[in-house]
């Protein structure tokens, strides 16, 4: 069964600090990974996208790592700022199968993070 | 530049009463389109997607059901609710169907009473 496990499940840090979040998977086959940002009442934004070849990719202050080997992934975050309290959702995908169609995302259920001054 | 919008953005609706979300995506053609649900504490749930007018693919048996009736419309119903139902309504857009980015819409929250 595919499934996307993240963690911690939630997280608080004090403003201008440095955190790491975590996503381990068992989705297969692996097609790509993304990490999206969803603000409290709000929809998700697609923040990075990782492909199987990728180990790091950066987005400003956002850095994602992949180990395709183990099936992780984590997010950095660098210098927190309010703003980035938010709950960031890991979403992987899996390649298209012949016939198409079927559910071929799997979500995990998120980080909260809670930036503090 | 491409923009979802859905709405109303909070409903409260009393138990067997029906519910009709809307979402409308402008400048783009041919989106795939997707309503999803987002539970407390779980992951995003695909409720049903479309590639096309008409076209509608159903991943979660339920009382819920979609609609297409024009490219960049897609309509989120049902007859009858449940508590069950309560929860938060994403719409979403995608270039590529079901492995590409998803560009979501600011959500519905619908409280069932």
């Amino acid at each position: 069964k595919n499934q996307v496990e993240q963690s911690p499940q939630s997280l608080i840090i004090l403003e201008g600090k440095n955190c790491t979040l975590q996503c381990n998977y068992t989705v297969s086959p692996f097609s790509n990974l993304r990490w999206y940002k969803q603000d409290t009442g709000r929809g998700p934004v697609s923040l990075t996208i990782m492909t199987f070849s990728e180990n790091t990719k950066s987005n400003g202050r956002y850095t994602a790592t992949l180990d395709a080997d183990t099936k992780q992934s984590s997010l950095h975050i660098t210098a927190s700022q309010l703003s980035d309290s938010a709950s960031y959702i890991c979403v992987v995908s899996t390649k298209r199968g012949l016939t198409g169609g079927g559910n071929k995302l799997t979500f995990g259920t998120g980080t909260q993070l809670k930036v503090e001054l | 530049s491409q923009t979802i919008h859905q709405w109303p953005a909070t409903l409260v609706q009393p138990v067997g009463s029906p519910l009709s979300l809307e979402c409308t995506v402008e400048g783009t053609s041919n989106p795939n389109l997707y309503w999803y649900r987002q539970a407390a504490g779980r992951g995003l749930q695909l409720l049903f997607y479309s590639v096309g007018i008409g076209q509608i693919s159903s991943e979660v048996p339920q009382n819920l059901s979609a609609s297409r009736p024009q490219d960049r419309q897609f309509i989120l119903s049902s007859k009858k609710l449940l508590l069950s139902d309560s929860g938060f309504y994403l719409c979403a857009w995608s270039v590529i169907v079901l492995t590409g980015e998803l560009f979501f819409g600011e959500g519905s929250r619908l409280t069932v009473l």
